[in-house]
Formats: C-alpha cells, structure tokens, sequence
C-alpha cells in the first residue's frame, strides 16, 4: 500500500508557466521533505517541513506543509528547463527512522 | 561541505555472487539509512541504523544483510544476487533529533547490475 500519493504523475509545460505538485496521506507525518532527482543520481533535499501549515520559499520555488501534517504542495513559479527531474515528497512517521518516498512527479520544462 | 560518499558508483555481478555496498555518512551524522531504486520507481527503504544499532526495517530481503561501525560507516551486505535485485542503491544520512526533523541527504549511490 503507497501511503503518500503525489500528482500529478507526469507533467510537461512550457517555459515561463506556473505548476503545483500534491503529496497526499492519510497517515500523519512529525516532517516531510521534497527532493528532486536527476537521473542516474541521488535525490537532492530541498526542503523539510515540520509544522502544520508550514510556508517554506526556495527562490521560485513554494512549499507548504498542511495544517493536519496529512499532506504537502510544491509550488513552481515561472518554470525554467533547468527544473526538469523527478520530484519526490518523503514523509517521516512519529517515532519511527522510516522514510516513506512518495510516488513521484516527473516534469519536463520545455525551452 | 562534505557530502554521503558511497563506494563503489558501479557494480557488476553474476547471479549467485555476494556483493558489498559501503556508505561513509555526512561527518557527526549518527543514522544512516539504505534505499532500493528500480528503474522508474521511487526509492523502496531497506533498513537504517542510528548509533550502530538497527533502528528501522524495510523491504529488505533475506538475503541482505546490513550494519554500522563505530565510525559510523554502513555496509550493505547482498548475497545469492538474483536479476531482479539490478537497482540503484542510495545511502542517505541524516543528524538524530536535529532541529530540521532529521533531514536525510542521499549519496550518489551505487548502480547495481546483476547478469
């Protein structure tokens, strides 16, 4: 059973528009961490988030951790090629060590 | 800054080889956790450790066997390698109780192919 669902599954827009990413839970997290993937390589952090409606900005980037810790969004602003990966949402449960990766969202930036 | 350093980047092994996987983690991180990425999936987690004890277990089979030293190093310990274990494998290390919710960050990792 996948505990944490991101959506959407694939993406692919132009340069210069706006995007948002949805991790959903129905399970609580104490925190919960986006990274982004290149291919042949390891996830790279881009932010945690721990407290329940929680507002991190990341340069163009916006995330937001919802209010009952159940779920989070990626917000992109004005999306550049370089943006191009694999994002992944991580949630950390309370008093275990166990990440849960979501199931990720590939987007490709077009020029 | 010093990063998760893992060794090696690229493995080659036949079916039924035992292969060794190490994870030097990022200095004065105490867990250590390893994932299993298939091609196209999310990273599935194996096991963590935090002070070199077993703090957490994932999908990991059997036949995997993992642990960290005193140094905090892990190695990730695969025997009687079928096929299907060809994968990515990340190690990622994180600082227990730091103020951020133990943030992981993920080494390179190691591209495991099985013939």
């Amino acid at each position: 059973t996948q505990l944490l669902e991101q959506s959407p599954q694939f993406l692919s827009i132009q340069e210069g528009e706006n995007l948002t990413v949805y991790c959903n839970s129905s399970s609580v997290f104490s925190s919960l961490q986006w990274y982004r993937q290149e291919p042949g390589e390891g996830p790279v952090l881009l932010v945690t988030v721990v407290t329940g409606g929680e507002v991190k900005k990341l340069k163009r980037l916006t995330f937001q951790f919802g209010d009952a810790r159940k779920d989070s969004s990626l917000h992109i602003t004005a999306a550049q090629p370089g943006d191009t990966g694999l994002y992944l949402c991580a949630g950390l449960f309370s008093g275990t060590y166990k990440y849960i990766f979501g199931t990720g969202t590939r987007l490709k930036v077009l020029a | 800054a010093a990063g998760v350093i893992q060794s090696p980047r690229h493995l080659i092994k036949e079916k039924r080889e035992t292969a060794t996987l190490k994870c030097y983690p990022i200095p004065r991180h105490d867990t250590v956790y390893w994932y299993q990425q298939g091609p196209g999936q999310d990273p599935q987690f194996l096991i963590s450790f935090y002070e070199k004890m077993q703090s957490d277990k994932g999908s990991i089979p059997d036949r995997f066997s993992a642990q960290q030293f005193s140094d905090y190093h892990s190695e990730l310990n695969m025997s009687s390698l079928e096929l299907g274990d060809s994968a990515l494998y990340f190690c990622a290390s994180s600082l227990f109780g730091s103020r951020e919710g133990n943030e992981q960050y993920f080494g390179p990792g190691t591209r495991l192919t099985v013939t």
